[in-house]
């Protein structure tokens, strides 16, 4: 079945410092790919996607790109701000509805 | 537009009793699909309504089951609560399901004591 891989977490950097989140999928077939990032006591916020292969999908400076070749929509974003300290989940949307990771908690000190 | 709302925020039971927990779904929105959260297990998916048919459904005991009105809104109940029943549960909307982008609303946080 369908499965998705994240980075073990969490993980804390300091303001203005470069993220990378890693995600790597399985999957039969042309998967849609998510990042949703979920804050303390709310549920899930789409933060970003892309439905196939090269796309690049990007929002409040983050950006992932559906690598086929290396089945991979890893997330990144240039300075991270204290207001991004937040859990990110990355996903897959097929007929079934989504697959999840586990999810990585990222804490941003000033 | 509205985004998907879940009633009630929070809940406690306790074992043995039973729960039902409510979804709106953004407005037209015909697919409601709805996830357990735990701190083990992570976000598991339980069943997706389409146009009042339950059209998959994840892998959870028959305790839990659905339904979904003529309006697109959801319901899940939660049969003979187990302590193991505690977490978040989270209704998303989609337009037509499948591969569409789903919107989640806050979650139902229940306690089952």
């Amino acid at each position: 079945g369908n499965s998705v891989t994240q980075m073990e977490g969490p993980v804390t950097l300091s303001e203005e410092a470069f993220l990378t989140i890693n995600c790597t999928y399985t999957a039969t077939g042309y998967p849609s790919l998510f990042w949703y990032v979920q804050y303390p006591g709310e549920g899930l916020q789409l933060l970003l996607k892309a439905t196939k292969a090269d796309d690049k999908g990007s929002n409040k400076g983050f950006e992932a790109t559906y690598r086929k070749e290396t089945t991979s929509f890893h997330l990144e974003k240039g300075s991270v701000q204290v207001s991004d300290s937040a859990v990110y989940f990355c996903a897959l949307s097929d007929r079934d509805g989504l697959t999840f990771g586990k999810g990585i908690t990222l804490s941003v000190r000033p | 537009k509205a985004g998907v709302t879940q009633t009630p925020r929070y809940l406690i039971k306790t074992r043995g009793q039973q729960v039902t927990l409510s979804c709106s779904p953004i407005s037209g929105h015909r697919s409601v699909s709805w996830y357990q959260q735990t701190p083990g297990q992570g976000l598991q998916f339980l069943f997706e309504y389409f146009s009042e048919t339950q059209r998959n459904k994840g892998n959870f005991p028959g305790r839990f089951s659905g339904r979904q009105f003529s309006n697109s809104r959801s319901e899940m109940n939660v049969s003979t609560l187990e302590l193991g029943d505690s977490a978040l549960y989270l209704c998303a909307s989609s337009s037509s399901g499948g591969g569409d982008t789903q919107y989640f609303g806050p979650g139902t946080r229940l306690t089952v004591l």
